[in-house]
C-alpha cells in the first residue's frame, strides 16, 4: 500500500528550529519528487517546496525561502523538511505530498499523508 | 504567483443533489489544474487533473471540465462522505497555488 506519513510536529517558540519527517512505504521515495504542503488554522493550502528525486531540485515558496530546507535519507525511504528561525505565522498542519510519475516533476499530488502540526507560540 | 479564485466558498446541499464548484486562473494554465478533497484529520485526496481526467479508485460521480483559465468540478450525485472541504490547485508553475476551498456542508 502506497503511503506517507509525517511526523515531527511540535509546539516551538519563535525564532526556534524544528525538523520534520516524511516517511513512504508501499514505494521508493528516491524515484519521485516530494512536495510539502501546509494548511493554516481555518486556512486554505500553501504550497511550501519540492525536492527532486535525485535531490539536485530544491524549490522554495518566498515564505519559508532562506529559512527551510530539503533533505532526503534514501536508506530510510525518508524526507526530511528543515525549518530554521520560525514564526508565528509558520503555524500550520505540514503535508508531505509525492509527485504522481516517477523522476519527473508533474505537478499532480498523490498521495498525500495525513499532516503533522506546527505550533509556534511564545 | 497565479491567483485561484474559487468559487463558492461554502455550498450547503442534500444528499442525492448535483453541485457544481469553479475555479478561475489569474492566467491561462492549459488544463493544468487539479481538485482536491480534505477531510479533517485525513490526507488530503487527488480526485481529479488536467482538467477532467479521474484519478484511480475515485467514484465516477466526480467529474471535471474546463480550459483555459476557468474550471469546474461537479458531483453528480452526493453521497454522504462527499461533504468535505475541496480545493483547486494549479501546477502550470511554481509555486503551486490553491483556491481558496469550498466547503460543502449537509442542508
Amino acid at each position: 500500500q502506497v503511503e506517507l506519513v509525517e511526523s515531527g510536529g511540535d509546539v516551538v517558540q519563535p525564532g526556534r528550529s524544528l525538523r520534520l519527517s516524511c516517511a513512504a512505504s508501499g514505494f521508493r521515495l528516491s524515484d519521485f519528487v516530494i512536495h510539502w504542503v501546509r494548511q493554516a488554522p481555518g486556512g486554505g493550502l500553501e504550497w511550501v517546496a519540492l525536492i527532486s528525486y535525485d535531490e539536485a531540485d530544491k524549490r522554495y515558496a518566498d515564505s519559508v525561502k532562506g529559512r527551510f530546507s530539503l533533505s532526503r535519507d534514501n536508506s530510510k525511504n525518508t524526507v526530511f523538511l528543515h525549518m530554521d528561525n520560525l514564526r508565528l505565522e509558520d503555524t500550520s498542519i505540514y503535508y508531505c505530498a509525492r509527485d504522481s510519475d516517477p523522476g519527473m516533476l508533474r505537478g499532480r499530488l498523490d498521495p498525500w499523508g495525513p499532516g503533522t502540526l506546527v505550533t509556534v507560540s511564545s | 504567483d497565479i491567483h485561484m479564485t474559487q468559487s463558492p466558498s461554502s455550498l450547503s446541499a442534500s444528499v442525492g443533489d448535483r453541485v457544481t464548484i469553479t475555479c478561475r486562473a489569474g492566467q491561462d494554465i492549459t488544463n493544468a489544474v487539479a481538485w482536491l478533497q480534505l477531510k479533517p484529520g485525513k490526507a488530503p485526496k487527488l480526485l481529479i487533473y488536467a482538467p477532467s481526467t479521474i484519478q484511480s479508485g475515485v467514484p465516477s460521480r466526480f467529474s471535471g471540465s474546463g480550459s483555459g483559465t476557468d474550471y469546474t468540478l461537479t458531483i453528480s450525485s452526493l453521497q454522504p462522505e462527499d461533504f468535505a472541504t475541496y480545493y483547486c490547485q494549479e501546477f502550470y508553475t511554481i509555486p503551486y497555488t490553491f483556491g481558496q476551498g469550498t466547503k460543502l456542508e449537509i442542508k
